[in-house]
């Protein structure tokens, strides 16, 4: 079965460095999404992209983050200067053509600012 | 715009017993709405969605919801809980007819006792 895959699993970084976290979605789908979970809060939505551009974006997502499909499968979020309330669990979502909005996750990817 | 109520962020329940996990919707249509879960240190996995076909909607592991626009809600429940079924639980709102952002609602974590 197709899945989106999340790489690194867990980093940890200093405060200040740059954090690339990489997704390959699901490879027909057409709607990437980003979204974050602080420890022991809710799941919140950073970004969204379709046809190569940002489609939506929350607060959360200000100039610090960017995210860009390089290559037609990679799907990247870049960090430019980490804080350490950037620490949290990154997911990484698709969706297909019809987007009933039902999303297809990766397993996160663990960010640990120190 | 649309929004999703989790009543509960902590719900206890005996192996065995039944479980009910609550959720109210906003939303200026007719949504999409979706349950998904969370098990300790893994990604997020669908267990049902609602997509304007049938009200009563079946998911994985025994779990069920009902959609009842009448009172804005879309509960699970599923008749008898078991141990693996410990784990944080998000309803999940969508609407069309603008950017089709998945919404979060808080979570539910549900403890289930032996």
């Amino acid at each position: 079965e197709p899945e989106v895959t999340q790489t690194p699993s867990h980093q940890v970084t200093q405060m200040g460095q740059e954090v690339i976290l990489r997704c390959v979605p699901i490879s027909n789908h057409l709607y990437f999404y980003w979204y974050r979970q602080i420890l022991g809060q809710k799941v919140e939505f950073l970004v969204s992209f379709y046809n190569n551009e940002i489609s939506e974006k929350s607060e959360i997502f200000d100039d610090q983050f960017s995210v860009e499909r390089p290559d037609g499968s990679n799907f990247t979020l870049k960090i430019r200067s980490t804080k350490l309330e950037d620490s949290a669990m990154y997911f990484c979502a698709s969706t297909g053509q019809s987007n009933t909005g039902e999303l297809f996750f990766g397993e996160g990817s663990r960010l640990t600012v120190l | 715009a649309q929004s999703v109520t989790q009543l509960d962020s902590h719900v206890s329940v005996s192996e065995g017993t039944p479980v009910l996990l609550r959720c109210n919707y906003s939303s200026s249509y007719s949504p999409s709405l979706f349950w998904y879960v969370q098990h300790p240190n893994k990604g997020l996995q669908l267990l049902l969605k609602y997509t304007s076909a049938a009200t009563l909607v079946k998911g994985i592991n025994g779990f069920e919801a009902e959609f009842k626009k009448s009172e804005t809600s879309f509960h699970l429940t599923k008749p008898s809980a078991h141990m693996s079924d410990a784990a944080e639980y998000f309803c999940v709102v969508s609407e069309p007819g603008g950017s089709y952002i998945p919404t979060f609602g808080r979570g539910t974590s549900l403890i289930v006792h032996p």
